[in-house]
């Protein structure tokens, strides 16, 4: 069966700082990966994509990247962190653009 | 987010059953999902409409009404460990799209 992996759990950074969040992916070949941003309270906002290895699309400009090294392993990453950039990064991985997308447990930043 | 409008928040008592609305810009429309989240975890796939009508899972159900960019979330006997915040998901085209949640109570 397949599973998703976030690390860290948790994470308190202060402004300026870089950040690098991992995702990985066993159990399956090939997925699309996500990354997201929740803010407190809030929907989930798409940051990036990605169906292959190198490929990475990005949804919303900001001081956030990603990569994806290997086939099953998505990093998000900044150079320095804003205030706003605290929330829950949650990581998801699909069969396909249209299927049902699965989701890790989640990696809740806080920056001060 | 991105014309997908579901109410904030909800309140229903346990035992009761309750519809959660959720409308959608059809263009480019591939499937609706709904996800549960609760406080603090990950959301998790609760069901998937393509096909206008309905879909039953034991005490949850989804409808979909493609013509109209309509679909709800029918939950029955609600217990206290529905209250979660429900997310309706639009796929189209080559991604898929979340609404903001609504926050569903439970009260006893």
């Amino acid at each position: 069966s397949q599973t998703i992996h976030q690390w860290p759990a948790t994470l308190v950074q202060p402004v300026g700082s870089p950040l690098s969040l991992e995702c990985t992916v066993e159990g399956t070949s090939n997925p699309n990966l996500y990354w997201y941003r929740q803010a407190a309270g809030r929907g989930l906002q798409l940051l990036f994509y990605s169906v292959g290895i190198g490929q990475i699309s990005s949804e919303v400009p900001q001081n956030l990247s990603a990569s994806r090294p290997q086939d099953r392993q998505f990093i998000l990453s900044s150079k320095k962190l804003l205030l706003s950039d605290s929330g829950f990064y949650l990581c998801a991985w699909s069969g396909g653009a249209l299927d049902t997308q699965y989701f890790g447990p989640g990696t809740r930043l806080t920056v001060l | 987010g991105q014309n997908i409008d579901q109410p904030t928040e909800m309140t229903a008592t346990e035992g009761a059953i309750v519809q959660i609305n959720c409308t959608y810009q059809t263009s480019g429309f591939n499937g609706l999902f709904w996800y549960q989240q609760h406080a603090g975890e990950a959301p998790t796939f609760l069901s998937y409409n393509v096909l206008d009508g309905l879909e039953e899972k034991g005490r949850f159900s989804s409808f979909l009404s493609r013509s109209k960019g309509y679909s709800y979330l029918l939950l029955k006997e609600l217990q206290m460990k529905d209250s979660a915040s429900y997310l309706c998901a639009r796929a189209n085209n080559n991604d898929m799209r979340f609404g903001a949640g609504t926050r569903l109570t439970v009260k006893p």
